[in-house]
């Protein structure tokens, strides 16, 4: 089946612009996160979703981070007033949030900060 | 603090050649341990993962990891590498809260040459 989805696959931004991130999960899958992988940085979380709810929040680096999930499915990630540092890959996964442990990965928005 | 180290930026071995990718970790409580690859310009994909049971587990592509608790380790492995493995490799581990989520190592670039 289609695995999960991402868009767009390239975002070049203007510093100050506010941008979108697209995630589209696995269809049935109740869990949803967001990752990002800087360079020379690794990968750290942002947030988790189960179902339209987001119970940790944790990793989001600052308040110009923000995300939603609507019917449980498409999850949206805003970045507002964009700045150099949040260029990076965003990676999105799901699970099926219950006996499967396992996060399943997008293949990534890269963003680009000028 | 919860962490995950891959000691090696970069494993170099022959086309034939057993290999390992080391990863220790430090979170409390009995972790899921999982290994992912990541190949040039895609996202990352699920290789193996350790939840409980025999030590040893198998996954995908021939490769296995060794769980250790007393070490806390989680190396991964495989008895005779091809170039085509040749990519980035990066442990994760869930601890035992409610978020599910992951913290990844820093990754290790695993190079097999001809």
């Amino acid at each position: 089946g289609a695995g999960v989805s991402q868009s767009p696959s390239n975002k070049v931004t203007e510093k100050g612009k506010d941008v979108e991130l697209r995630c589209d999960p696995i269809s049935g899958h109740t869990a949803l996160y967001w990752y990002r992988q800087s360079l020379g940085q690794g990968l750290e979380f942002l947030i988790y979703f189960q179902g339209n709810s987001a119970p940790d929040k944790s990793g989001l680096p600052s308040d110009r981070f923000s995300a939603e999930r609507t019917g449980g499915s498409v999850s949206t990630l805003t970045i507002q007033r964009t700045q150099q540092e949040d260029s990076a890959v965003y990676l999105c996964a799901s699970s099926s949030g219950t006996t499967s442990y396992e996060q399943y990965f997008g293949p990534g928005t890269r963003l680009t900060v000028t | 603090a919860q962490s995950v180290a891959q000691p090696e930026d970069q494993v170099n071995v022959a086309e034939g050649n057993p290999l390992t990718v080391k990863c220790t970790y430090s979170v409390s409580g009995n972790p899921y341990l999982f290994w992912y690859v990541q190949y040039p310009n895609r996202g990352l994909q699920f290789l193996l993962k350790y939840i409980t049971g025999d030590n040893l587990v198998k996954g995908s592509y021939g490769f296995e990891a060794e769980f250790n608790k007393s070490q806390t380790s989680f190396h991964l492995k495989k008895p005779s590498a091809l170039v085509s493995d040749s990519a980035l490799y990066f442990c994760a581990v869930r601890p035992m809260d409610s978020s599910y989520k992951l913290i990844f190592g820093s990754g290790t670039r695993l190079l097999v040459r001809p």
